[in-house]
């Protein structure tokens, strides 16, 4: 069955680096999704994606965050300077359609800034 | 942004026994979604209920939905030692394509 993939499952970042979270989702899919769940709270929404462009973010994503399309298969999530509050698990999702339609996610990448 | 709320926030059965979780929220949806987690992992999608559906079944799983009392359950039947996880709901506002997940129930199933 496919299935959303993630890499990697665990980054292990500086304050103030870079990061940059890879996601391949189902290959026929068309919506991408990041979602972030901080250890012990809920999963909270970041920002869809389709068509090469953000369909809906939200007060999360500011200007530190980015999301790419870089071929074909690849979805990510740059942070572009990272703070301890971003240690977090990051979950890609994807949906075939635009209708309300079934999201599918990936494993997470744990992500942990010291 | 409003949160879907879950209860109970925790569990714990027999094996056999049968497991309900609910999940209220407060807008106007599209549909609502139930995911399971064990712990530190992926989400794991279990089922999908439309706004104009009252109830659905997959295997030993049974969704309701209450659009009038804005109100969600989920039913596991004849519950598993395999069935010990966090369950979460999570549902779609009209127009928006993002979801809303609830703050989920720890299952615990014990042999």
């Amino acid at each position: 069955e496919p299935e959303v993939t993630q890499t990697p499952s665990h980054q292990v970042t500086q304050m103030g680096q870079e990061v940059i979270l890879r996601c391949v989702p189902i290959s026929n899919h068309l919506y991408f999704y990041w979602y972030r769940q901080i250890l012990g709270q809920k999963v909270e929404f970041l920002v869809s994606f389709y068509n090469n462009e953000i369909s809906e973010k939200s007060e999360i994503f500011d200007d530190q965050f980015s999301v790419e399309r870089p071929d074909g298969s690849n979805f990510t999530l740059k942070i572009r300077s990272t703070k301890l509050e971003d240690s977090a698990m990051y979950f890609c999702a994807s949906s075939e359609s635009w209708g309300p339609d079934t999201q599918y996610f990936g494993p997470g990448t744990r992500l942990t800034v010291l | 942004s409003q949160q879907g709320e879950e209860d109970p926030q925790a569990l714990s059965i027999q094996e056999g026994e049968n497991a309900t979780m609910n999940c209220s929220y407060k807008t106007s949806i599209n549909n609502l979604q139930w995911y399971r987690q064990n712990s530190g992992r992926g989400l794991v999608h279990l089922i999908l209920i439309r706004s104009n559906e009252r109830e659905k079944h997959s295997g030993r799983l049974r969704v309701t939905l209450d659009t009038s009392k804005k109100s969600s359950s989920l039913l596991i039947t004849a519950s598993r030692a395999a069935d010990t996880a966090s369950y979460f709901c999570a549902y779609m506002d009209t127009g928006r394509r993002a979801l809303t997940f609830g703050s989920g129930t720890r299952l615990q199933v014990q042999p």
